[in-house]
């Protein structure tokens, strides 16, 4: 059964510390996608990245990088001296290449950083 | 380019009355999803069409919901009767092609109150 969990609910920071955020995964599929949304209070839900699970490369992007590694089905994202503007809730979500194109959204991690 | 548009952004209505929710998806996509968003069940696809066919209509709570896609540049759902625990954050998304790996694209999402 495919699954996504983001074992951490709440995460606090103060301004310019690093955070990570984890997201591990379950799947049968050997081609898969994973994604990652970003929730601001505002509610919008916004497209942050796509990975597919033939592509292991790292990404980095401004002050975000994603770490993805299939040995340990994790999708981790990892934001560099985090801003007040960061805070929001962050979803990681797989879809499998067969199948009903469904996202399976884990639970999403509150990040607030403070200043 | 606009985004996924939703119309209205907030609603409330008592128990018992009829509720159209309405989404315009991006031009183009060929993809739309219903989702509602609640504190305790997170985010739980409703509906999936494609190409203005409902595909996959098996989040639908109950015969109370119904969506329809028109067309390719309209959807809508409705609650009738609404009940207070319909109370949640809908939104529509849609996306461009078949393939999973295309990422969805989010509308701001309606809140819906039903007293």
């Amino acid at each position: 059964a495919q699954k996504v969990t983001q074992a951490q609910t709440e995460i606090s920071v103060v301004e310019k510390e690093d955070v990570t955020l984890d997201c591990v995964y379950e799947t049968r599929d050997t081609t898969y996608y994973l994604f990652w949304y970003k929730q601001p209070p505002s509610g919008e839900l916004v497209f942050l990245i796509r990975r597919n699970s033939f592509d292991e490369q790292n990404e980095i992007s401004g002050r975000y990088s994603w770490n993805f590694q299939k040995s340990t089905s994790s999708f981790n994202f990892t934001i560099t001296a985090s801003q007040v503007v960061d805070s929001a809730v962050y979803f990681c979500a797989l879809s499998e290449a067969t199948g009903t194109y469904k996202y399976i959204f884990g639970t999403g991690t509150r990040l607030k950083v403070l200043a | 380019d606009a985004g996924v548009i939703q119309s209205p952004r907030h609603e409330v209505t008592e128990m018992g009355q009829e509720v159209t929710l309405r989404c315009k998806p991006i031009s183009g996509h060929n993809s739309l999803f219903w989702y509602r968003q609640t504190m305790m069940r997170g985010l739980e696809l409703l509906i999936y069409f494609n190409n203005n066919v409902p595909i996959d209509d098996s989040g639908m709570p109950e015969d109370r919901f119904s969506a329809k896609m028109p067309n390719a540049s309209f959807s809508t759902l409705k609650i009738q009767p609404s009940e207070p625990r319909d109370s949640a954050v809908y939104f529509c998304a849609s996306r461009g092609g078949l393939a999973s790996y295309n990422e969805q694209f989010f509308g701001p999402g309606t809140r819906l109150t039903v007293l």
